[in-house]
């Protein structure tokens, strides 16, 4: 059973528009979100996180909402750039899990000139 | 500052064959480790996390498996390669008591 989903395998975007990701989880009692960016035969780079007692945590373009009661968190990416296309990965941990994280199987973004 | 080496980069193996991949951290003590698969198309599986020297821990029975035999290193290993071991293989780090996990440039594995 998937505890982390990103339900869009792709997602195609203008450049200079708003790019929006997003993840669904099942788990209640996971306390902290990540997410992380992946170019082709890389590793994926960490990006931005949020701890489930805030709602929003913002770092430069990139923003990432956590509605807890919808069990839904989003990454907005604004404006994009051609540099954003990558594969994006959400991930979890639950409390008291030795900081181990759940993933979503990712969703790529495409960015277009 | 921290780095993490993944070596070799990409790897062909015939089924059957012996698999051995390496994984060091500079910069840092007593990190937790990871050993990760990203099948093509899908998500990250976590194969095996190690907290200490000769601490693993199992997350998928398969053919694999994992030591640590110094504080900054970790090996992965088989005994028989399977066709369905083919993948991409991601070593990851995290400081103690930290989520964020740095990732290597992983190791390209097929099994022909």
């Amino acid at each position: 059973d998937q505890q982390v989903k990103q339900n869009s395998p792709s997602l195609s975007v203008q450049e200079g528009r708003i790019s929006i990701l997003n993840c669904d989880y099942t788990n209640s009692m996971f306390d902290y979100f990540l997410w992380y960016k992946k170019y082709p035969a890389e590793g994926p780079t960490f990006l931005i996180s949020i701890s489930s007692i805030k709602d929003k945590n913002e770092d430069g373009r990139f923003t990432v909402f956590l509605n807890k009661s919808a069990k839904h968190l989003s990454l907005h990416i604004v404006p994009s750039q051609p540099g954003d296309s990558a594969v994006y990965f959400c991930a979890a941990s639950e409390v008291d899990s030795n900081y181990q994280l759940i993933w979503g199987a990712g969703t790529k973004l495409i960015i277009k000139p | 500052s921290q780095t993490i080496h993944q070596w070799p980069a990409t790897l062909v193996q015939p089924v059957g064959s012996p698999l051995s991949l390496e994984c060091t951290v500079e910069g840092t003590s007593n990190p937790n480790l990871y050993w990760y698969r990203q099948a093509a198309g899908r998500g990250l599986q976590l194969l095996f996390y190690s907290v200490g020297i000769g601490q693993i821990s199992s997350e998928v029975p398969q053919n694999l498996s994992a030591s640590r035999p110094q504080d900054r290193q970790f090996i992965l290993s088989s005994k028989k390669l399977l066709l369905s071991d083919s993948g991409f293989y991601l070593c990851a780090w995290t400081p103690n008591f930290s989520y964020e996990q740095y990732f290597g440039p992983g190791t390209r594995l097929t099994v022909t």
